[in-house]
């Protein structure tokens, strides 16, 4: 059983440059979500996905964009990216509202 | 927003030591929820706990889940080395709010 899978687990870009975070889970959850941590900031919601064709706007939004392609999947992409979003960034998953909440592993980001 | 306070940002014991964090809110969550995350990996759930005045233990971590609903508390008893990580408590409600982490340290 894999959990949640991100994919890549280590990205470097140049500004400017654009890419999309892969994200998947095989536990039939219907809520997905995107995090970012930062040193200091603790874990901060970007964007979230409560159920299948459902998202919604996080704490920290800009510059993002997501996509729930299907129950298992949820990308986020990066459209022009800029240093102030290099980062960690975690995909995490849970089965509904007030339930636990299930991480991938991590993509670290760098943007030059 | 809600938010979650965790202080100390770090702590440091001894191996064979208890140790007892807290994390507190000005507002009531229905479920509380607590993470460690080791080095170049994501959170994992330790305890989750769903019901006032809850005590759960997972074997050397107890958490309780406080009668307020607006904190909780997690202890880990006779700690040991790979205790090492940073430990996050959640609230939730319809959204999930996260503290800032509290960084352990363990010495042998």
């Amino acid at each position: 059983n894999a959990g949640v899978t991100q994919t890549p687990k280590f990205q470097v870009l140049k500004t400017g440059q654009s890419m999309t975070l892969q994200c998947a889970q095989d536990m039939n959850h219907n809520s997905m979500y995107w995090y970012r941590q930062d040193p200091g900031m603790g874990l901060r919601l970007i964007y979230y996905s409560a159920s299948e064709g459902t998202t919604d706007k996080g704490e920290v939004p800009n510059g993002y964009n997501v996509s729930r392609l299907n129950k298992r999947e949820f990308s986020l992409r990066l459209e022009s990216a800029a240093p102030s979003q290099t980062s960690v960034y975690f995909c995490a998953s849970r089965i509904n509202s007030n339930e636990k909440l299930f991480f991938g592993s991590g993509t670290q980001l760098s943007v030059l | 927003g809600q938010q979650l306070n965790q202080s100390p940002q770090s702590m440091f014991i001894q191996e064979g030591e208890d140790v007892s964090m807290n994390c507190t809110s000005s507002s009531i969550f229905n479920t509380w929820l607590w993470y460690k995350q080791d080095p170049g990996e994501g959170p994992v759930l330790l305890i989750a706990l769903y019901k006032a005045g809850e005590l759960t233990s997972n074997g050397r971590l107890t958490a309780q889940f406080g009668i307020t609903r607006k904190d909780s508390f997690l202890n880990i008893s006779a700690s040991i080395p790979s205790d090492v990580g940073i430990y996050f408590c959640a609230g939730a409600n319809s959204k999930l709010t996260f503290g800032k982490g509290i960084t352990l340290s363990v010495r042998p």
